[in-house]
């Protein structure tokens, strides 16, 4: 089955931990992307990339990393430098920039 | 002015009925457009793009104004099934980089009825 899969589901972390969000995808998508969804808000951009070994920042980069050392894979970092990090992020890929995007199930994170 | 705008809703509706959304946004170069159908707790799923000349997938019938920068999406025999959260998206804002992003509505809620 071609799709893409996000884990874990729940993340529970405490103040000042760095955790790693996976995202893998197997449908040869060129683009990929990172939001989060907070209740009663559109999804924001985080980090996008185009191509592999090439990321750049959405709207809301701070207290994020990312990598894409393979075409398949494109982890998010959420550090403690980000003030607000319980959310739900969902990943994504699209064939290229222009077409529409398939998100994975999404990983909902929790600060304690 | 938000760069899309829907309202929230919910629809309540009963089984069989039908029912539209509208949704307006605010680039006018915008070039792409789609509805997308988010489930409580779940990632957003692709319902379908909207072509200019409108276009109709089964019960759905998607249309766009671009005089007007809205577009619409029509549900016609409601089904229970189609309790869930509508987000309407654009393709249209452009980052530094040239990089042209989805922006989404915070969706409009539906609720199919028995």
């Amino acid at each position: 089955d071609g799709g893409i899969t996000q884990s874990p589901k729940y993340l529970f972390r405490k103040e000042g931990q760095n955790v790693t969000l996976s995202c893998e995808q197997n449908l040869n998508h060129d683009a990929m992307y990172w939001y989060r969804q907070d209740p009663g808000q559109g999804l924001r951009l985080i980090y996008y990339s185009q191509i592999v070994n090439d990321f750049q920042k959405g709207d809301i980069a701070e207290g994020y990393s990312v990598s894409r050392e393979k075409k398949e894979s494109f982890p998010l970092t959420v550090t403690s430098a980000q003030k607000n990090p319980t959310a739900f992020y969902l990943c994504a890929s699209s064939i290229q920039n222009y077409n529409e995007q398939f998100f994975g199930p999404g990983t909902r994170l929790t600060v304690l | 002015r938000k760069e899309v705008e829907q309202d929230p809703g919910p629809f309540n509706v009963p089984e069989g009925a039908t029912v539209a959304f509208n949704c307006t946004y605010s680039n006018s170069a915008s070039q792409s457009f789609f509805w997308y159908r988010q489930d409580c707790r779940k990632e957003p799923k692709l319902l379908m793009s909207v072509y200019s000349s409108g276009n109709e997938d089964g019960r759905f019938t998607a249309q766009l104004n671009r005089a007007s920068q809205y577009i619409s999406l029509l549900i016609r025999d409601s089904k229970l099934s189609d309790s869930a959260t509508y987000l309407c998206v654009v393709l249209g804002g452009t980052m530094n980089t040239g990089f042209q992003k989805l922006v989404f509505g915070t969706g409009t809620r539906l609720l199919v009825s028995p």
